[in-house]
């Protein structure tokens, strides 16, 4: 069946440092890939997406790239700041099918 | 910009109780969804729904949960009888029917039951 594994967290970073949250995932054929994050308190707001091999998604300095040889997508962003803290959570959507989430990854940015 | 709204933003209810969640998607969308979230845990899929029916459900599902469509804006999720360990932030979620896009997903109704 699909999967998403994501790094274990939680991920404790200074303001500026760079993140990695790894992504990878298993599926037959080839679905679309998402970053969703959850602010405290919150629901799920998308980040950004891929829909296709070598795509790149990139949002508010956020970005990943759909690898498909290495089954990857992994969240990078070269500055964090404080307010990037939240919960962040890797997904596969097939296209009539419902979102398989990754565990979710806590990024927690300290000033 | 058009969202997902549920409603109540928080439930409380006695274990054996019937709850009914409830959550209007956006307009134009044509697939459905719900999610939980235990507190601290990973967004777990329940069910899917389009042109009217289940399109597929997740072992969680079983026949305590229930959804409908009952008037073309509205899309509930019902509980029969609550146990506890059915506390959890329960998700709506909706797409269009343009293949790969992103589901829209509401602010959540905090379920606990007591």
């Amino acid at each position: 069946g699909n999967s998403v594994t994501q790094m274990e967290g939680p991920v404790t970073l200074s303001e500026e440092a760079f993140l990695t949250i790894n992504c990878t995932y298993t599926a037959t054929g080839y679905p679309s890939l998402f970053w969703y994050v959850q602010y405290p308190g919150e629901g799920l707001q998308l980040l950004l997406k891929a829909t296709k091999a070598d795509d790149k998604g990139s949002n508010k300095g956020f970005e990943a790239t759909y690898r498909k040889e290495t089954t990857s997508f992994h969240l990078e962003k070269g500055s964090v700041q404080v307010s990037d803290s939240a919960v962040y959570f890797c997904a596969l959507i097939y296209p009539i099918r419902g979102l398989t989430f990754g565990e979710g990854t806590q990024l927690t940015v300290n000033p | 910009e058009p969202e997902v709204t549920q409603t109540p933003s928080h439930q409380v209810t006695q274990m054996g109780q019937e709850v009914i969640l409830r959550c209007v998607p956006i307009s134009n969308h044509l697939y459905f969804y719900w999610y939980r979230q235990i507190l601290g845990q990973k967004v777990e899929f329940l069910v899917s729904f389009y042109n009217n029916e289940i399109s597929e459900k997740s072992e969680i599902f079983d026949d305590q949960f229930s959804v409908e469509r009952p008037d073309g804006s509205n899309f509930t999720l019902k509980i029969r009888s609550t146990k506890l360990e059915d506390s959890a932030m329960y998700f709506c979620a909706s797409r269009s029917g343009t293949p790969n896009t992103e589901a829209f997903f509401g602010q959540g109704t905090r379920l606990t039951v007591v």
